[in-house]
C-alpha cells in the first residue's frame, strides 16, 4: 500500500483559496487514481474528483464545478487539490486517496480546512 | 444530482448479523456501478472495507462481504462487535470519472 502525507491544516478567509497537498511513497506513483474526498462537521463524506496522473485524465463533482482544481507532480511524488472562492461551508477535513479507477485502496490522514472570517 | 440512499441508521445485537443496503433513486444498482464500502470512525480516516461489489480489502475480516441484493448493493457483518460500531459509506462509480457517496449509516451495536 502506497504510505501517504498530506499537508498540515490551515485556516482560510471566505472567498480564499487553499491548496491541499498529498505526497505519496510507496509505490507507482503514476499509475494510482487520486480521489479527493472530504467530510463536512456533521455531514458524510464526498467525493470531490480525481486525477489519474499517467494519462492526465481529471474529473471532478459538479457541485465543485468550476472551484476545485486537481493535479499531480509525476516528478516528486504529489497530487494537489485546489479549491476556490471558500465558503464556510468548505470547512471540512479533505482526504486524499490512492487506488485504481474503480476502487480506494489506502487514505491519507485528512487535513483539516477551516473557513472562518 | 445523482442521489446514493443508505438506511440512516441500524443496529444490531453482539454477535449478531446485520446488512447495509446501497442503492439508486431511478436505476438499479449494478456491479458496472462498482459498489464500495468503507468504515470510518470518528476522528480517524476512513478504511476501504470492499470494492468491487464483494471483493474484500487487504486486511479485511471475513465478517465482512459485499454483495448485490435485488436493485441494490449490500454489505453484511456478520458476529458482530462493539468496535464494529461506527459509520459506514457506500460510493458508486457513476461512469466518466464520477463517484457519488451515499449518506452514510450510523451502525449501533448494542
Amino acid at each position: 500500500q502506497v504510505q501517504t502525507v498530506q499537508s498540515g491544516a490551515e485556516v482560510k478567509k471566505p472567498g480564499s483559496s487553499v491548496k491541499v497537498s498529498c505526497e505519496a511513497s510507496g509505490g507507482s506513483f503514476a499509475s494510482y487514481t487520486i480521489n479527493w474526498v472530504r467530510q463536512a462537521p456533521g455531514h458524510g463524506l464526498e467525493w470531490m474528483g480525481r486525477i489519474i496522473p499517467i494519462i492526465g485524465e481529471t474529473s471532478h463533482a459538479q457541485t465543485l464545478q468550476g472551484r476545485v482544481t486537481i493535479t499531480a507532480d509525476k516528478s516528486t511524488g504529489t497530487a494537489y487539490m485546489e479549491l476556490t472562492a471558500l465558503r464556510s461551508e468548505d470547512t471540512a477535513v479533505y482526504y486524499c486517496t490512492f487506488g485504481s479507477p474503480y476502487y480506494i485502496d489506502s487514505w491519507g490522514q485528512g487535513m483539516l480546512v477551516t473557513v472562518s472570517s | 444530482q445523482t442521489v446514493v440512499t443508505q438506511e440512516p441508521s441500524l443496529s444490531v445485537s453482539p454477535g449478531g448479523t446485520v446488512t447495509l443496503t446501497c442503492g439508486l433513486r431511478s436505476v438499479s444498482v449494478s456491479t458496472s456501478h462498482y459498489p464500495s464500502w468503507y468504515q470510518h470512525s470518528p476522528g480517524q480516516a476512513p478504511r476501504t472495507l470492499i470494492y468491487g461489489s464483494q471483493s474484500p480489502a487487504s486486511g479485511v475480516p471475513d465478517r465482512f462481504s459485499g454483495s448485490i441484493v435485488g436493485n441494490r448493493a449490500a454489505l453484511t457483518i456478520t458476529r458482530a462487535q462493539a468496535d464494529d460500531e461506527c459509520d459506514y459509506y457506500c460510493a458508486l462509480y457513476m461512469g466518466r470519472g464520477i463517484w457519488v457517496f451515499g449518506g452514510g449509516t450510523k451502525l449501533t451495536v448494542l
